[in-house]
C-alpha cells in the first residue's frame, strides 16, 4: 500500500478534460516535497510528464498540466485524445520513509 | 537522446542473487546532480524505488531494501549495476533503470526520474 494514493482508474471522452489526483500526507506532499508525474504505456519505458509540480519537459504537449495544494496534487489533461490512454503515476519524496515514493498508478481510459 | 537499456537473467532461483546491468547511451554517466537509479514493479502492484548511485559510487538506497541491495557504477563502460541478494518470489517484477535527477538545498528538495529504460522482467522461481 503506497503512502501516496491515486484513483485506480479514470475515464473521459475525446476532447474532454480529466484530472488525476495524488493524495499524500504531512511527511511527503504536505511537507513541501515536489510532485512529479509519469506516463506509462505497458511494455514501454515510462516517460516523465510533469516535474516540480507544474513543469513540462520539452516535447510534452501543454494539454498536460500539474498542480499541488496542501497534501495533494493533480494532473490535468485537456482535449483528451485516444493516444492518451495509458497508466499515470505520481511521485514524491517521503521524509519518514527517507526515500522516493510512487503513487499506486491510475489507468486512464479514453471512451 | 539519452537511452538506457537493462540486461541480465530473466530467471533467478530463490535465495540467490539477482544481478542486472544498465547501459547508458547518448550521454555520460558522470554528470553532476544526476544519480542513476533502479525502480521495480511487481505484477499488478505499484512502482517501488530500489535505490540510486552517483558516478562517484555514492549510493542512496530504499531503507526497506537496503540490507539486500548493492549497486555499482562503471564509468568507463557507461554502465551501472544492481545486485539484490536472498531473493524470494516477492522480488519477481519488471525492473527499470533510470536517470535520477536530484537537487537538494536550503528549502529545496526535488528528485525525479528523467529517462527510463524499457524494463526487464525478472522472475524468481525454482
Amino acid at each position: 500500500q503506497s503512502v501516496v494514493t491515486q484513483p485506480p482508474s479514470v475515464s473521459g471522452a475525446p476532447g474532454q478534460r480529466v484530472t488525476i489526483s495524488c493524495t499524500g500526507s504531512g511527511s511527503n506532499i504536505g511537507a513541501g516535497y515536489d510532485v512529479h508525474w509519469y506516463q506509462h504505456f505497458p511494455g514501454r519505458a515510462p516517460k516523465l510528464l510533469i516535474y516540480g509540480n507544474n513543469n513540462r519537459p520539452s516535447g510534452v504537449p501543454d494539454r498536460f498540466s500539474g498542480s499541488k495544494s496542501g497534501t495533494s496534487a493533480s494532473l490535468a489533461i485537456t482535449g483528451l485524445q485516444a493516444e492518451d490512454e495509458a497508466d499515470y503515476y505520481c511521485q514524491s519524496y517521503d521524509s519518514s520513509l527517507r526515500g522516493v515514493v510512487f503513487g499506486g498508478g491510475t489507468k486512464l481510459t479514453v471512451l | 537522446q539519452l537511452q538506457l537499456q537493462e540486461s541480465g537473467p530473466g530467471l533467478v532461483k530463490p535465495s540467490e542473487t539477482l544481478s542486472l546491468t544498465c547501459t547508458v547511451s547518448g550521454g555520460s554517466i558522470g554528470s553532476t546532480y544526476l544519480y542513476w537509479g533502479w525502480i521495480r514493479q511487481p505484477p499488478g502492484k505499484e512502482l517501488e524505488w530500489i535505490g540510486s548511485i552517483y558516478f562517484s559510487g555514492a549510493t542512496y538506497y530504499n531503507p526497506s531494501l537496503k540490507s539486500r541491495v548493492t549497486m555499482s557504477v562503471d564509468t568507463s563502460k557507461n554502465q551501472f549495476s544492481l545486485n539484490l541478494n536472498s531473493v524470494t518470489a516477492a522480488d519477481t517484477a519488471v525492473y527499470y533503470c533510470a536517470r535520477h535527477y536530484q537537487l537538494l538545498g536550503p528549502g529545496t528538495h526535488t528528485e525525479y526520474f528523467q529517462y527510463w529504460g524499457q524494463g526487464t522482467l525478472v522472475t524468481v522461481s525454482s
